[in-house]
């Protein structure tokens, strides 16, 4: 199936330090998500962008919906131990609920002591 | 419970034999989804209900998959004679209003499928 590409695939930061990550895609997308998933657990939904250009904060989480709306990107601002984790964007086609997510391949983020 | 949960968390099977994943979301939940996740990838698409109505199975890799959801609440994923490329992780999620603007899917922990 379709996997949308993300990248850095890894990542290894200090503790503080400022973090970007971004996906895309070949095919257009209404709705851009940004989940992370901790090991053993289902992803956890942090930022949800609806419209092309948007740019979204939650804490210490930037995402912004890219112009085209075949990209996006995630920016952590410094970065603390609980960011440690894999990090998922996810297109939808429209904006309604019941539409399936398409993910990207992933960022997996760890932080060095 | 509060969030969605699937049962068993862990399944190991022998190669050919059959199994089924259970999930139970969020009471009252209309719209419920199964995401198959490989190892080092992101979770993939397999199928969609909305209350007892499967609408998309779409991403159901072969007919050996098969997903029910009978009163419009638990819903089983059944794999029959599976195979050794079935060894993933079976995540399932649900959301309420299927109306509501790019309403949030919340996920279950998953089921981690071994196939032998």
């Amino acid at each position: 199936g379709q996997q949308l590409n993300q990248s850095p695939q890894s990542m290894f930061i200090q503790e503080g330090e400022d973090v970007s990550m971004n996906c895309t895609s070949s095919s257009i997308f209404n709705t851009w998500l940004w989940y992370k998933q901790d090991p053993g657990e289902g992803p956890v939904l942090l930022i949800a962008l609806y419209k092309a250009g948007e740019l979204t904060s939650n804490g210490r989480l930037t995402a912004q919906f890219g112009i085209t709306r075949k990209d996006s990107f995630l920016n952590i601002s410094a970065s603390i131990p609980s960011d440690v984790g894999i990090y998922f964007c996810a297109g939808q086609g429209s904006n309604f609920g019941n539409e399936k997510l398409t993910f990207g391949t992933g960022t997996r983020l760890t932080i060095i002591p | 419970g509060a969030g969605v949960s699937q049962s068993p968390r862990y399944k190991v099977a022998k190669r050919g034999q059959d199994v089924a994943l259970r999930c139970d979301p969020i009471s009252g939940h209309v719209s419920l989804f199964w995401y198959q996740q490989a190892l080092g990838q992101g979770p993939e698409f397999l199928t969609y209900f909305q209350n007892e109505a499967q609408l998309d199975k779409s991403g159901l890799p072969s007919d050996r998959f098969f997903a029910e959801r009978p009163e419009g609440s638990v819903s089983t994923l059944k794999i029959q004679r599976t195979q050794q490329e079935d060894s993933a992780v079976y995540l399932c999620a649900s959301s309420s209003t299927p109306s509501r603007r790019a309403n949030e899917q919340f996920f279950g922990p998953g089921t981690r499928l071994t196939v032998l």
